[in-house]
């Protein structure tokens, strides 16, 4: 069955700080790994990731992929209050649809 | 560009009665997904449409929970009758072609069965 795992669920820092969220998937057929951040109920688009080893990067947050091991990374540098929120991973594979882990919930504090 | 529609925001209900969320995709938009979400998990997709056909509906308790998409446009999800595990947040989202792109998701509708 597939599978979206990540890690760690829960996450407190302090501004300033750098983190890393961690996603590993097992899916039939992979066809690209995305992240979101949900704030309060919508989750908003962040990254896509196809491809091992090209890094996505978007001002202080990035991403990227491993196809052989199966997971991704998302780094946020020089945390802001603002980035207190829950991060998603899903993983898209070969029914086309899009299949979500727990989320890491990232609180950033002051 | 107009975003996804979804109400209402919020829904109270005691278990055993029935519910109706409503979504309107962002247009031109010809898939469109009702995922469930509950508290503390990430979002379960309940059901898919292509236009007005079901790609997936593998994971939607069919026994109580319906949904529609009549002309490939806007779409209603229901629950009839609702059970206490059921709380949850339900969100849509669309996509132009369903797959290879990012899904464009709704503010939701958080439902409380008591």
């Amino acid at each position: 069955e597939d599978k979206v795992v990540q890690s760690p669920l829960s996450l407190v820092v302090h501004e300033g700080d750098t983190v890393t969220l961690n996603c590993s998937y097992e899916v039939t057929n992979f066809r690209s790994l995305l992240w979101y951040k949900q704030e309060k109920k919508a989750p908003t688009f962040l990254f896509m990731l196809t491809s091992s080893g090209i890094e996505k990067k978007s001002g202080r947050l990035s991403s990227i992929l491993d196809k052989k091991e199966l997971f991704s990374i998302l780094n946020i540098t020089a945390t802001q209050t603002g980035d207190s929120a829950v991060y998603l991973c899903a993983v898209e594979g070969s029914g086309d649809d899009m299949r979500f882990g727990a989320g890491t919930r990232l609180t950033v504090k002051p | 560009e107009a975003g996804v529609a979804q109400s209402p925001r919020y829904k109270i209900i005691e278990k055993r009665q029935s519910v109706a969320f409503w979504c309107n995709p962002i247009s031109g938009h010809a898939t469109l997904y009702w995922y469930q979400q509950i508290l503390g998990q990430g979002p379960k997709l309940l059901i898919q449409f292509q236009n007005n056909g079901v790609v997936d509906d593998s994971q939607l308790p069919k026994d109580r929970f319906s949904a529609e998409r009549l002309k490939g446009v806007d779409s209603t999800l229901k629950i009839q009758p609702a059970k206490l595990e059921d709380s949850a947040v339900y969100l849509c989202a669309s996509s132009f072609l369903g797959y290879g792109e990012k899904l464009f998701f709704g503010s939701g509708t958080q439902l409380s069965v008591l």
